[in-house]
């Protein structure tokens, strides 16, 4: 599975929007992007993935180049319930198991 | 939906001792996943499971630590002895389907002295 590249920190004020990079420079067709994230002390959480086109729910937006080398996580009015470290993760959709290889992430610091 | 459940919560043990963790995944799910987390290394997955057969131990540090799941709602991870380097949070998650999202548990923080 591709590795990906995130910047370790990232400072966002109190509803505005936070803009999450992630680097993924190696990613091949078959390969989708997940993002997670960790609240302190709990476990993981599910937030969204995509394989090219951009994608939205109730929590997030992911938005892929369209060389796919790059993604974009956006919390589009960050509250301070969303500090966590953010995670960017590549798998590929012929991984039958699924396993994810997690990297050291984003940690998101939501000031009021 | 009550969500991935591990026990205990924190476990503190000393140096030689067995020490086993506890996960209920949630009922449905093919997949059972282990993680440890420490700040040095991060997340590691260790072993998953489907359908209760174990698939890739790779990441399994070594003989001390053994996994089981006897049945589709239970699995178990043990570490015969414990040493102080073993200290870390630990994780259990299950999935539906293998391009399903990972649900976690709260994790078992794990304290060998």
């Amino acid at each position: 599975d591709a590795k990906t590249t995130q910047p370790p920190s990232m400072d966002c004020a109190e509803g505005r929007a936070a803009n999450l990079p992630c680097n993924h420079s190696t990613i091949s067709g078959n390969e989708y992007v997940y993002w997670y994230r960790q609240i302190h002390s709990q476990g993981p959480q599910y937030i969204i993935h995509g394989l090219k086109n951009n994608e939205t729910n109730e929590m997030a937006s992911l938005i892929i180049t369209e060389d796919r080398k790059s993604s974009t996580l956006i919390l589009p009015h960050a509250t301070l319930r969303d500090t966590a470290v953010y995670y960017c993760i590549v798998r590929s959709r012929d991984n039958q198991g699924g396993k994810l290889i997690f990297g050291q992430g984003t940690e998101l610091s939501v000031k009021p | 939906d009550a969500g991935v459940i591990q026990s205990p919560r924190h476990e503190v043990t000393e140096m030689g001792q067995e020490v086993t963790l506890r996960c209920k995944p949630i009922s449905g799910h093919d997949y059972l996943f282990w993680y440890r987390q420490t700040m040095m290394r991060g997340l590691e997955l260790l072993i998953y499971f489907n359908n209760n057969v174990p698939i890739d131990d790779s990441g399994m540090p070594e003989d001390r630590f053994s996994a089981k799941m006897p049945n589709a709602s239970f699995s178990t991870l043990k570490i015969q002895p414990s040493e102080p380097r073993d200290s870390a949070v630990y994780f259990c998650a299950s999935r539906h389907r293998f391009d399903s999202p990972l649900h976690f548990g709260n994790g078992t923080r794990l304290t060998v002295t």
